[in-house]
């Protein structure tokens, strides 16, 4: 069983259409993650959910909105896509946050705005 | 300058070799990751660690707080461990990771 997964793992769309990402976790985790990765291969933070709740919301485009609709769900959904939203992004999660625990990834779902 | 820095970027060596990964950061953390990126993308938690030292099967990481330094070694180095290896931070003063750049490490036969 897949300990993180996410759903798809490619997206092609064209510019300013609307698609999510989705992710679910079963390892009883109660903190799940969004990461971003560009080109340049360097990771950095989106939104972080603890137990359902927003407790890491970066300077990302109200575009990005993010729903956990229960603790082993944390969902990405992405409006009016842009060409620099290409990118690979991740969902993570770990137990008590991240001074608690280590994260676990997804696969990675590669999005790609034509 | 970023607060996680890594060295070296690249680093290619030959199998059974002895590796060095560094990272040394800037800001106060409450703990240190070690990732792996293989090259079809996904990414694997190695370490965490605060203190000392930690070791599993060929991989050991260390970490010094006082000099703000962490070192990932590689023993008998196989083509398999080729991947990029990422350092990243949780600072005490937040809840976030700062990720380094990574250092892509390439082991041929």
């Amino acid at each position: 069983d897949t300990a993180v997964s996410q759903t798809p793992k490619y997206l092609v769309t064209q510019m300013g259409n609307d698609k999510s990402i989705k992710c679910e976790q079963n390892l009883g985790h109660d903190t799940m993650y969004w990461y971003k990765q560009d080109s340049k291969k360097f990771l950095k933070i989106m939104f972080s959910y603890n137990n359902k709740e927003l407790i890491i919301n970066e300077t990302v485009p109200n575009r990005f909105s993010p729903k956990s609709p229960d603790k082993a769900h944390l969902n990405l959904h992405i409006n009016s896509l842009e060409l620099g939203d290409s990118a690979v992004y991740f969902c993570a999660s770990s137990l008590g946050g991240l001074r608690a625990g280590e994260l676990f990834f997804g696969e990675g779902s590669r999005l790609t705005v034509l | 300058k970023n607060e996680v820095e890594q060295s070296p970027q690249n680093l290619t060596a030959q199998e059974g070799e002895f590796i060095t990964i560094n990272c040394s950061y800037s800001v106060g953390i409450s703990a240190l990751h070690w990732l792996q990126q293989h090259p079809g993308g996904g990414i694997v938690s190695l370490f965490m660690l605060s203190s000392g030292k930690k070791k599993h099967g060929r991989l050991i990481a260390t970490i010094n707080i006082q000099e703000k330094h962490s070192s990932l070694h590689i023993t008998a180095s196989h083509p398999r461990d080729s991947a990029v290896y990422i350092c990243a931070v949780g600072k005490t003063s937040g809840s976030r990771l700062t990720f380094g750049e990574g250092t892509q490490l390439t082991v041929n036969p």
